[in-house]
């Protein structure tokens, strides 16, 4: 399995500001993913970050408001943009496959 | 539509009770996977199934994935006030191009 850290583990931000959120896995992996969850509820999945190539984004998620990059394949990073209330949520990363994925402990923002 | 019915969505129990949490879909999975999810940490995968009828122990945990591969439930005996948590199943799904469908989740409390 893989070993994720994520930083910051928790946020408080100001509406209409940014937060880059940094995932780093202790391997190269192929595939890494960025999911919005909120406390105690299921996960959705905003986009997949891809190395050397654009993300690729859900419905309902663009890149403007949440850029994505992945420089190399242990490292990726998720910004949440022009933040708004509605944002406030946990942000987790995952690497893996289909078949299984290993998850970091998450980003918890709030924005006020 | 939700692909991935889980229920219930929540369960407060005794210690020492029994539990059964069930995941249902009208599609087949190729996999089928199980979380468990404690506050302020990111899912932590318990188990994955693949082949139908499949029957998988982990501890007072069993797992069991539907001979068509539609279905998986979860059952935990004699529940320990560490089971506490929010359990997520996950499918591996050919028609979701190879990305995971979640179900909603169950949040488990078990009182000591």
């Amino acid at each position: 399995s893989a070993v994720i850290s994520q930083k910051p583990s928790r946020d408080i931000c100001q509406r209409g500001t940014s937060l880059t959120i940094q995932c780093q896995v202790d391997s190269q992996v192929t595939m890494m993913f960025w999911y919005r969850q909120q406390p105690g509820q299921s996960l959705t999945l905003i986009a997949t970050a891809n190395q050397g190539s654009e993300a690729t984004y859900e419905s309902g998620f663009v890149i403007d408001k949440f850029p994505i990059s992945r420089p190399n394949l242990t490292f990726s990073t998720l910004t949440v943009s022009n933040m708004s209330p509605e944002d406030s949520s946990i942000y987790l990363c995952s690497v893996g496959s289909s078949g299984t994925q290993y998850f970091g402990p998450g980003t918890r923002l709030t924005v006020l | 539509t939700q692909l991935l019915e889980q229920s219930p969505q929540f369960l407060s129990i005794q210690e020492g009770e029994n539990l059964t949490v069930y995941c249902n879909s009208s599609s087949v999975f190729s996999s089928l996977q199980w979380y468990r999810q404690e506050p302020g940490e990111g899912p932590v995968l318990l188990v994955t199934v693949v082949t139908g009828g499949e029957v998988k122990k982990l501890k007072r945990l069993t797992f069991q994935f539907g001979d068509a591969r539609k279905d998986s439930s979860l059952h935990i005996t004699a529940a320990q006030p560490g089971d506490t948590g929010l359990y997520l199943c996950a499918g591996d799904w050919a028609g979701n191009n190879r990305k995971l469908i979640w179900g909603l989740g169950t949040s488990l409390a078990v009182n000591p």
